[in-house]
């Protein structure tokens, strides 16, 4: 089982905000990553840090956390954001790396 | 441009071995961890482990000691994963990410800013 928890599926209206989350007691000392993945591609970086944005990645994504549960937010989703999005994290070992179960989001 | 680039596709028998390449471009090889993740058909991400350039220290995750093991060779940049005693939920993608990590308010954070395409890993009699 994961020790970063995200709910299997969100949906948004075309425009509106929508906020993925992902909790697990590692979050409260690290910063977890965020990774967008469309159908037979590869995962692509769209948040790590506090909330900071690779270069390509549009200012809608933006990323936050409060004590073990960081948030991806996605504000005014397009259609091209329909994906599965995942966290991850060092694990509580601090030796280990984990993803969350991933959500797929859908923009209707 | 930072490039990772992985090996063809693989169909392997139960109990085979398989080893899966990742060359890298566009950056200093030595200067950065790399990590292998996983993905079966529909499932989700996989982390299976990571190695420094110098190839130590490396970690696994649990699930695969044993039957894991990932090299790195700094002369042509490339890395290298190996699973051992492969069975049918083994099947997957396979991927090579490259390490990046920093801190902010104390707090340190890693990500994987580069990705290879993936390898299908297919094990089946």
């Amino acid at each position: 089982s994961s020790e970063l928890t995200q709910d299997p599926a969100v949906s948004v209206a075309l425009g509106q905000t929508v906020s993925i989350t992902c909790q697990g007691d590692s979050l409260r000392n690290t910063y977890v990553s965020w990774y967008q993945q469309k159908p037979g591609q590869a995962p692509v970086l769209v948040i790590y840090g506090k909330n900071n944005r690779p270069s390509g990645i549009p200012d809608r994504f933006s990323g936050s956390s409060s004590g073990n549960t960081a948030s991806l937010t996605i504000t005014g989703a397009q259609a091209e954001d329909e994906a599965d999005y995942y966290c991850k994290s060092r694990d509580s070992s601090g030796d280990h790396w984990v993803f969350g179960g991933g959500t797929k989001l859908t923009v209707l | 441009q930072v490039q990772l680039v992985q090996s063809g596709a693989e169909v392997k028998e139960p109990g085979a071995s398989v080893k899966v390449s990742c060359k890298a471009s566009g950056y200093s090889f030595s200067s950065h961890y790399m990590h292998w993740v996983r993905q079966a058909p529909g499932q989700g991400l996989e982390w299976m482990g990571v190695i420094h350039p110098s190839g130590a220290p490396r970690s696994y995750a649990q699930k695969f000691q044993g039957r894991l093991t990932l090299t790195m060779d700094t002369s042509t940049s490339a890395a290298h994963m190996e699973l051992s005693s492969l069975r049918s939920d083994d099947t997957a993608v396979y991927y090579c990410a490259r390490d990046v990590s920093g801190t902010y308010d104390q707090r340190t954070y890693w990500y994987f800013d580069f990705w290879g395409r993936g390898t299908l890993v297919t094990v089946s009699s």
